[in-house]
């Protein structure tokens, strides 16, 4: 298994550009989540998903969208980059059985910068 | 707004000390997750706490579980070298699944010889 893959690894934008970040995962883990990592402020989550088809928002969702037409895949858009979205960007699958939850399986992470 | 605090941020220790770090969280929840961090890499998961009471142990690691207090603990035995990194606790307040973790700001661990 692969696990939880991520591209690019870097990438420069300049201010207004769109890009999509892809994230691919082979465990059949049915949900995934887009976080993104600050010097100092921990991550925090943009959108997640339960299920192909299904999205919501998190924490700080303004300026991207998701979406999940595969279970394998949940690729992250920015769709006007501004400079406040530079970052590290994570993202994550995980599953439940019968109730119980486990551990998050992160990518290795996209470092985006906005200039 | 469920808030997850850690302290200290940071924690110089030799080599061979015990010490401690602390994650407070303000919701009630009884699921709590704790990552190591890699300068430049991404999150390794250490351990799952699913139950008020729960205590795992890896190596020179513990984690404990207190959801009455809303505390868990990280506890470092003997500290060596290869403990340094950046460990985070995060907490998980969903009934079901874990897609929506709110992470601690993390402590950055350096282990002196």
């Amino acid at each position: 298994n692969a696990g939880v893959t991520q591209t690019p690894k870097f990438q420069v934008l300049k201010t207004g550009q769109s890009m999509t970040l892809q994230c691919a995962q082979d465990m059949n883990h049915e949900y995934m989540s887009w976080y993104r990592q600050d010097p100092g402020m921990g991550l925090r989550l943009i959108h997640y998903s339960v299920g192909a088809g299904i999205t919501d928002q998190g924490e700080v969702p303004n300026g991207y969208n998701v979406s999940r037409s595969t279970t394998e895949d949940f690729p992250l858009r920015l769709l006007s980059a501004a400079p406040s979205q530079t970052s590290v960007y994570f993202c994550a699958s995980s599953y439940s059985r019968a109730g119980e939850s486990y551990e998050q399986y992160f990518g290795p992470g996209t470092r985006l910068t906005v200039t | 707004e469920l808030k997850v605090e850690q302290n200290p941020l940071f924690l110089s220790m030799q080599e061979e000390k015990n010490y401690t770090i602390y994650c407070n969280y303000s919701t009630t929840s009884d699921r709590l997750y704790w990552y190591r961090q890699d300068p430049g890499k991404s999150l390794e998961s250490l351990f799952v706490l699913l139950s008020n009471g729960a205590v795992k142990q890896e190596g020179r690691l513990m984690a404990s579980l207190d959801t009455k207090a809303r505390l868990s603990t990280l506890h470092i035995t003997a500290a060596v070298h290869d403990l340094s990194a950046t460990y985070f606790c995060a907490v998980d307040i969903e009934n079901f699944g874990n897609e929506k973790l709110t992470f601690g700001t993390g402590t950055r661990l350096t282990i002196i010889p």
